[in-house]
């Protein structure tokens, strides 16, 4: 079971970098790894998603070592808009209902 | 393009009482989860469906929830009869679906704004 670990809450300030790193040590083969930001009372909504290396999209980067172990959400010049909280979700297209699990996520508080 | 929509917003009942959520999925998507989602916690999957088959509910209490998707479109979830650990936010996404790809396939989620259910 692809269980991940994130951090509780992180902290920052507007104009930093953030990074927030997801812990997967059982990863399978088929297995992607999803971000989603949630704002209150809205549902998740899609980051970025990547299988290994690096992915750069218009909002975020995500950095995953070649062990596929653990993987890094990073957000540049966040904002108080991205108060949010962030999941980061280890499935496969294919993975049945009892591995896809989102984990408690991590909830950054952006202050100016 | 319409995002994924749910209805109602909010539901108050009391214990017992059977209850009813909604959803609609975005157009052309063939794949339809229900997930519930208890207050500090991440989303947990409790159905999915690829068009009108349930391809997954191992996660479903059978005793009193069920869902349909009669048509491959709109779903409905359902919990008969309600009890009070069952108040949580009830969310519905979709996607496209399978696809033909002999490699790792994913399949990117898409989320509606999801059922508030408070038990009494």
């Amino acid at each position: 079971l692809a269980k991940t670990t994130q951090p509780i809450s992180m902290d920052s300030y507007e104009g930093q970098e953030v990074n927030i790193t997801c812990s997967h040590n059982n990863i399978a083969t088929n297995d992607y790894i999803t971000w989603y930001q949630q704002f209150p009372s809205q549902g998740p909504r899609f980051i970025i998603q990547g299988y290994k290396t690096k992915v750069t999209n218009e909002v975020a980067s995500l950095f995953i070592p070649a062990d596929r172990k653990s993987s890094t959400l990073s957000l540049p010049r966040v904002s108080l808009s991205d108060t949010a909280v962030y999941y980061c979700l280890v499935a496969g297209r294919y993975s049945s209902a009892s591995k896809i699990i989102f984990g408690s996520g991590t909830r950054l508080s952006i202050r100016p | 393009e319409a995002g994924v929509v749910q209805s109602p917003r909010y539901k108050i009942i009391e214990k017992k009482q059977p209850v009813a959520f909604w959803c609609n999925p975005i157009s052309g998507h063939n794949t339809l989860y229900w997930y519930l989602q208890n207050l500090g916690q991440g989303p947990e999957l409790l159905i999915r469906y690829e068009n009108e088959e349930a391809v997954d509910d191992s996660q479903l209490p059978k005793d009193r929830f069920s869902a349909e998707r009669l048509k491959g479109v709109d779903s409905t979830l359902k919990i008969q009869p309600a009890e009070l650990g069952d108040s949580a936010v009830y969310l519905c996404a979709s996607s496209l679906g399978l696809r033909t790809s002999g490699g790792p396939s994913t399949d990117t989620q898409y989320f509606g704004p999801g059922t508030r259910l408070t038990v009494l």
